[in-house]
């Protein structure tokens, strides 16, 4: 069966810089998620992608992030400035027709020192 | 607005013993929901959906959900706990907006299964 692969598995970054999540979404979906599940907490909402461009982001989803999709296979989430409460577990996922389940990567789990 | 509510952050049962995981939902229009299992160091994998077809919906590894508009609930059940079945579990429900279906996520409940 297709799935959502993600890597890294694990990225330790030092506050303030750059940091770049990969996704690669089931091939003929079209709709694409980025949630995150801070520890001990619920899977938030950060954003959705279709037709190559944002549908809609969260209030979490501020200047610091952006998402691409710049090769038609890859979709990135991209923290340009991490901080420490950046430190959570991402998750992409994707789907062929909206109100279709969303299908999930096993996640990259962020650590900001 | 969408939203849901687990009860209950953490269930214990016995194995062998009946598995019922809460779930209400909040929404103004006819309802996508769907139940995930996250097992450690996993992502979030799709026990079951409903749709709107039939109110009873089966899923993997034995579980069902009823779907029942007059308690806006859609609990999880499974006739007999099995070990394999530790692991956190995630109500959800989608929230429509334009191009975008995203997911609403209840608080989850860790199930914990007793030898």
């Amino acid at each position: 069966e297709p799935e959502v692969t993600q890597t890294p598995s694990h990225q330790v970054t030092q506050m303030g810089q750059e940091v770049i999540l990969r996704c690669v979404p089931i091939s003929n979906h079209l709709y694409f998620y980025w949630y995150r599940q801070i520890l001990g907490q619920k899977v938030e909402f950060l954003v959705s992608f279709y037709n190559n461009e944002i549908s809609e982001k969260s209030e979490i989803f501020d200047d610091q992030f952006s998402v691409e999709r710049p090769d038609g296979s890859n979709f990135t989430l991209k923290i340009r400035s991490t901080k420490l409460e950046d430190s959570a577990m991402y998750f992409c996922a994707s789907s062929g027709v909206g109100n279709q389940p969303q299908h999930f990567g096993d996640g990259t789990r962020l650590s900001i020192l | 607005a969408q939203s849901v509510t687990q009860l209950g952050s953490h269930v214990s049962v016995s194995e062998g013993a009946l598995v019922l995981l809460r779930c209400n939902y909040s929404s103004s229009v006819p309802p996508y929901l769907f139940w995930y299992v996250q097992y450690p160091n996993q992502g979030l994998q799709l026990l079951l959906k409903y749709t709107s077809a039939a109110t009873l919906v089966k899923g993997i590894n034995g579980f069902e959900a009823e779907f029942k508009k007059s308690e806006t609930s859609f609990h999880l059940t499974k006739p007999s706990a099995h070990m394999s079945d530790a692991a956190e579990y995630f109500c959800a429900v989608i929230s429509l907006g334009d191009s975008s279906y995203k997911l609403i996520f209840g608080s989850g409940t860790r199930l914990l299964v007793r030898p």
